[in-house]
């Protein structure tokens, strides 16, 4: 039950649009479409910003989109707003567990 | 509106046991599954395992199979996560999530922090 790979961190100027990645494998990402993806704030809660690989919840803004390509899931947010910066982490079914990602840091420039 | 509000702090000697309380509102209990997740801290978060409200079929994650037990309490909509034999590893913010299967954790606990120390 290994983690999924993410890029420790990606960085992006307020206005542009960043994409964080999420490397799994076929018994996980590329086996089934669940992948959903959290942002977390210090000291917070996560928080549900896309799920089953590219629905996003009510509340969440269309800037946050989701997607997936073979073993790969990836997480866009375009138009990059101060309050974007936080940690992110993609999840993935795997049959009989679930599986998260290493976590990426969002630096907003 | 949905809520899920955990137990407080607890701080324990390692080879003890603790139990994580984690109270639903707002939505029906049995509709829904409860995920644990735990976060060590400054690292990344971990699938802990998952239990139905609706019949208490779990899963659990492998590293932890033997010493971790998930349950609810349907009659007051909590969710229980008891972990045994804890470890200074186990040190970690506990949380718990409403979970749509199999992945989508839409409401989050406020978190509960285990401390293992002798």
């Amino acid at each position: 039950q290994s983690a999924l790979t993410q890029p420790r961190s990606v960085s992006g100027s307020p206005g542009q649009s960043v994409t964080i990645s999420c490397t799994g494998t076929s018994s996980d990402v590329g086996g089934y479409n669940y992948v959903s993806w959290y942002q977390q704030h210090p000291g917070k809660a996560p928080k549900l910003m896309i799920y089953d690989v590219s629905k996003r919840p009510s509340g969440v803004p269309d800037r946050f989109s989701g997607s997936k390509s073979g073993n790969t899931a990836s997480l866009t947010i375009s138009g990059l707003q101060a309050e974007d910066e936080a940690d992110y982490y993609c999840c993935s079914y795997a049959g009989s567990y679930t599986v998260f990602g290493g976590g990426t840091k969002l630096t907003v420039l | 509106q949905v809520q899920l509000v955990q137990s407080g702090a607890e701080v324990k000697k390692p080879g003890a046991s603790v139990k994580v309380s984690c109270k639903a509102s707002g939505y029906t209990f049995t509709s829904y599954g409860i995920s644990w997740v735990r976060q060590a801290p400054g690292q990344g978060l971990e699938w802990m395992g998952w239990i139905s409200a609706y019949n208490g079929n779990t899963n659990y994650a492998q590293k932890l199979q033997g010493r971790v037990t998930m349950t609810t309490d349907t009659s007051t909509s909590t969710a229980y996560m008891e972990l045994r034999s804890l470890r200074s590893d186990d040190t970690a913010v506990y949380y718990c999530a409403r979970t749509d299967p199999p992945v989508t954790n839409d409401y989050w606990g406020q978190g509960t922090l285990v401390t293992v120390s002798s």
